[in-house]
Parts: C-alpha cells; sequence; structure tokens
C-alpha cells in the first residue's frame, strides 16, 4: 500500500514569500497530482506530473521519482494563495486500482 | 457539460436511512472515481469505474456501501443504513481514460457534504 507524506501540515507567512511544500510517497507510481482546496470549495487539479518539472504562473511543481519525492512551490506568495494543498499519487494502471492516494495536506495561510 | 457535477450538493439524513449520491462526469469521461474526505481523515478513495465497469471496490468501507454507473456516464453512490460515521464530503472525478498520460487528469466535481444525525 502507497503511503503519500506531505510536509510541513500547516505553514503560515507573509505575502511575498517563497513557498515550498514536500510530498514523499513510499511505492512507485505512475504520476502524481497536486490538487488545491479553498475553504469550503471544491478541488482543483493544479498539476499532474511524472518526471522533471512543471511551471503555471507563480506554481511549480517538481518530482523525482528515482527519491520518491515532490515538491510544490509557490512564488510571490498573494493572500488568495491560501488553501489547503494536497498531495496524491497515482499508481501504476493495469493492477485495477487507479484511484489516487492523498496526504493529508498542507494548510496554508498567506498574511497581507 | 463544462464540468463534474454532483447532486445533492448537500443531504442530511437520519441515521439509518438509505441515501443516494449522483455524479455526472464530464462529457466523453470514461473513467470515474469516488473519494470521501472526513473531518480529520482527509481524502481516501472508494470506488473507481472503467466504463460501466468496477475494477476496483478496494476502497469501499462497508457492505453499505455500492455504486453502479449506467451508460458509462452517470453514477450514483448509494449508502444504506446510514451510519453517524458516513458523515463526510463525497467527492467525484472523472478522467477522459485511464492510464498514462495526461488523459488520465482528474476532474473533481464539487462533492455532496452528507450529514448523517
Amino acid at each position: 500500500k502507497n503511503e503519500v507524506e506531505q510536509s510541513p501540515q500547516n505553514l503560515t507567512a507573509q505575502e511575498g514569500e517563497f513557498i515550498t511544500i514536500n510530498c514523499s510517497y513510499s511505492v512507485g507510481i505512475s504520476a502524481l497530482h497536486w490538487l488545491q482546496q479553498h475553504p469550503g470549495g471544491g478541488i482543483v487539479s493544479l498539476f499532474m506530473l511524472s518526471s522533471g518539472k512543471k511551471k503555471h504562473g507563480r506554481l511549480i511543481a517538481t518530482i523525482n521519482i528515482q527519491e520518491k519525492h515532490s515538491s510544490l512551490h509557490i512564488t510571490a506568495s498573494h493572500p488568495r494563495d491560501s488553501a489547503v494543498y494536497i498531495c496524491a499519487a497515482r499508481p501504476f494502471s493495469g493492477g485495477g486500482a487507479d484511484g489516487l492516494t492523498f496526504g493529508k495536506g498542507t494548510h496554508l495561510i498567506i498574511q497581507p | 457539460g463544462a464540468g463534474v457535477s454532483q447532486s445533492p450538493s448537500n443531504k442530511v439524513t437520519e441515521k439509518g436511512k438509505d441515501v443516494e449520491l449522483r455524479c455526472d462526469p464530464i462529457s466523453g469521461h470514461t473513467a470515474l472515481y469516488w473519494y470521501r474526505q472526513s473531518l480529520g481523515q482527509g481524502l481516501e478513495f472508494l470506488i473507481y469505474f472503467q466504463g460501466n465497469s468496477a475494477p476496483d471496490k478496494s476502497g469501499l468501507p462497508s457492505d453499505r456501501f455500492s455504486a453502479e454507473r449506467t451508460g458509462g456516464s452517470v453514477s450514483t453512490l448509494t449508502i444504506q443504513r446510514t451510519q453517524q460515521e458516513d458523515s463526510a464530503v463525497y467527492l467525484c472525478a472523472s478522467s477522459l481514460r485511464p492510464g498514462s498520460g495526461r488523459s488520465n487528469e482528474q476532474f473533481f466535481g464539487p462533492g455532496t457534504r452528507l450529514t448523517v444525525l
């Protein structure tokens, strides 16, 4: 069974700071998702990646398959980035187990 | 539709009653997933459909939980004889198809908040 660990669980930072959220997993995966959930809101998929690095605006996600580790970075953070960020690992398909395994989430608060 | 939709958005029921939760995936998406987000438990996988069949039911917490999908589209998650511990947000997601690559990206619905009194 895949274990997905995120750190930190809670993070409070000042507007403009560079933010890093880490995710590690225990078994091989086919892809890793970074999700964002605002209070009372639904879940939005930010990234799905299986190797290397992806960038969308101020968000950057990296993954190291050998080390079973991924990071989500936010540059020039803003209060509207305040949300819960969730890492989710997707197993290799074909075995029937295609559901995601989720980390517990990182609760990020960006103060003005 | 433009995205995954779920209904109802909120459901309050009494312990022991049965409930049905509905998910409408994005048109053309063959893969459909049900997840549950309980307070303090995080998100957990319940069941996955490829077309109308469910190759992975490993996450269903008990035999009170069942799900079906008809016509390769709408899915219904049924919880029989609800218990207070079933209170959670039930999320549905769909993807174009399973497998690796961009086609597997999952798009989430807004969820159904179930409260069992």
